[in-house]
């Protein structure tokens, strides 16, 4: 157990359809990042936020939005979602620069958009 | 843009020794790392290199040559359970603290 939790761990939904993720990242850890991982593409980054603000952004579409609130845990929301958009989701935590030390990853969110 | 490249699968025997290369092309570098991953769960963690030479951490090594671009993972006595796929990954630095993975390579450990 990593001590990163994500919820809901699988999610169907339909076309056209926006949907939240969120995560609780570990104890004490101030930065928290999104990945999609889909068969095609491999673990891409979409965002990090430390300390409740955004800090860097990768691969995110702009239907695609994330916030991390003051007890530290974040969503990502999804809209107007897509066939392609069907993915896993991790959420991953790390105490936040300057240390750049390894990140924790949850178990995961899979999204199947149908 | 940025290339992190590693090969998609590798066959290694029970016991045997097993080294998956990663080369990178990127436009900064804060360090590499490399997890594991068993299909369908979570990243896991194995080593850090941010500085050349030689990581060992049990059964499992990393080697970094930043001057080339290229690190790799050194499995030895391999276990079946070792059978997951291996990541690499590239820090970029310079406020970019999200990291960039290569595809994975799959490894399958055959008795």
């Amino acid at each position: 157990d990593s001590g990163v939790t994500q919820t809901p761990k699988h999610l169907i939904t339909a076309t056209g359809q926006r949907v939240t993720l969120r995560c609780s990242p570990r104890s004490g850890d101030l930065s928290v990042y999104w990945y999609q991982q889909s068969l095609d593409q491999g673990l891409q980054f979409l965002i990090q936020y430390y300390n409740g603000e955004e800090r860097a952004k990768g691969n995110i579409l702009e239907r695609f939005s994330a916030q991390q609130f003051p007890d530290l845990h974040s969503e990502l929301n999804l809209s107007s979602l897509e066939l392609g958009d069907s993915a896993l989701y991790f959420c991953a935590s790390s105490p936040g620069p300057p240390h750049n030390t390894e990140a924790f990853f949850g178990q995961g969110t899979r999204l199947t958009v149908v | 843009g940025q290339n992190i490249d590693q090969p998609t699968e590798m066959t290694a025997t029970e016991g045997a020794i097993v080294q998956i290369n990663c080369t990178y092309q990127t436009s900064g570098f804060n360090g590499l790392f490399w997890y594991q991953q068993h299909a369908g769960e979570a990243p896991t963690f194995l080593s850090y290199n941010v500085l050349d030479g030689l990581e060992e951490k049990g059964r499992f090594s990393s080697f970094l040559s930043r001057s080339k671009g290229y690190s790799y993972l050194l499995l030895k006595e391999l276990q079946m359970k070792d059978s997951a796929s291996y990541l690499c990954a590239v820090a970029l630095g310079g406020g970019a603290d999200g990291l960039t993975f290569g595809k994975g390579t799959h490894l399958i450990i055959q008795p």
